[in-house]
């Protein structure tokens, strides 16, 4: 029943390490985000795909990269983990880009780099 | 540059009021969302507003002042599970949604 799921919940990695994200929705959503939440808190969008297109792509490293193999999945590779890459990262996903545009959280997936 | 700006924190008392300040300055303007997000959670959807004025939502209201860049969320009859962080979210002429740090309010018995 879960709308937005992620896997992992948790990941504790160490530095150097390349490591993935997975991402499902069944809600019959268009568009798909990566976000980082970092120790303040602070929401940063990182990607959104919008039917298997990149439609944003914020000043990232390039180490990030968004994969999404149909448009239920968004999942996203880490390449080279640094300390700075700790945070809590939430897929999200929405209809589309209409006038109520609501967008649903999965529960996000706590990224520890050692 | 595009800007959101809230309060870092508030405290308030069960079954009080409080109205969480969100001011912003975004490059266009398409919509103003609320989401309330708990410690270790993800956040969830509250509120909307697109057009001036004040939105209801049982204790929840949220208004709108496009010519002052203006909101606020409004939570009326505190209950101690209102202890949350509230991310105030603009979405601008690209359809991007930039998003405040959020307020983290504490509810006191």
């Amino acid at each position: 029943d879960t709308a937005v799921s992620q896997t992992p919940k948790y990941l504790v990695t160490q530095m150097g390490n390349d490591k993935s994200i997975k991402c499902e929705q069944n809600l019959g959503h268009d568009t798909m985000y990566w976000y980082k939440q970092d120790s303040k808190k602070f929401l940063k969008i990182m990607f959104s795909y919008n039917n298997k297109e990149l439609i944003i792509n914020e000043t990232v490293p390039n180490r990030f990269s968004p994969k999404s193999p149909d448009k239920a999945h968004l999942n996203l590779h880490i390449n080279s983990l640094e300390l700075g890459d700790s945070a809590v990262y939430f897929c999200a996903s929405s209809p589309g880009q209409g006038e109520v545009e609501t967008q649903y959280f999965g529960p996000g997936t706590r990224l520890l780099v050692l | 540059g595009q800007n959101i700006d809230q309060p870092t924190e508030m405290t308030a008392t069960e079954g009080a009021i409080v109205q969480i300040n969100c001011t912003y300055q975004t490059s266009g303007f398409n919509g103003l969302f609320w989401y309330q997000q708990h410690a270790g959670e993800a956040p969830t959807f509250l509120s909307y507003n697109v057009l001036d004025g004040l939105e209801e939502k049982g204790r929840f209201s949220s208004f709108l002042s496009r010519s002052k860049g203006y909101s606020y969320l409004l939570l009326k009859e505190l209950q101690m599970k209102d202890s949350a962080s509230y991310l105030c979210a603009v979405r601008d002429s690209n359809y991007q949604l930039i998003w405040g740090a959020g307020t983290k309010l504490i509810i006191k018995p």
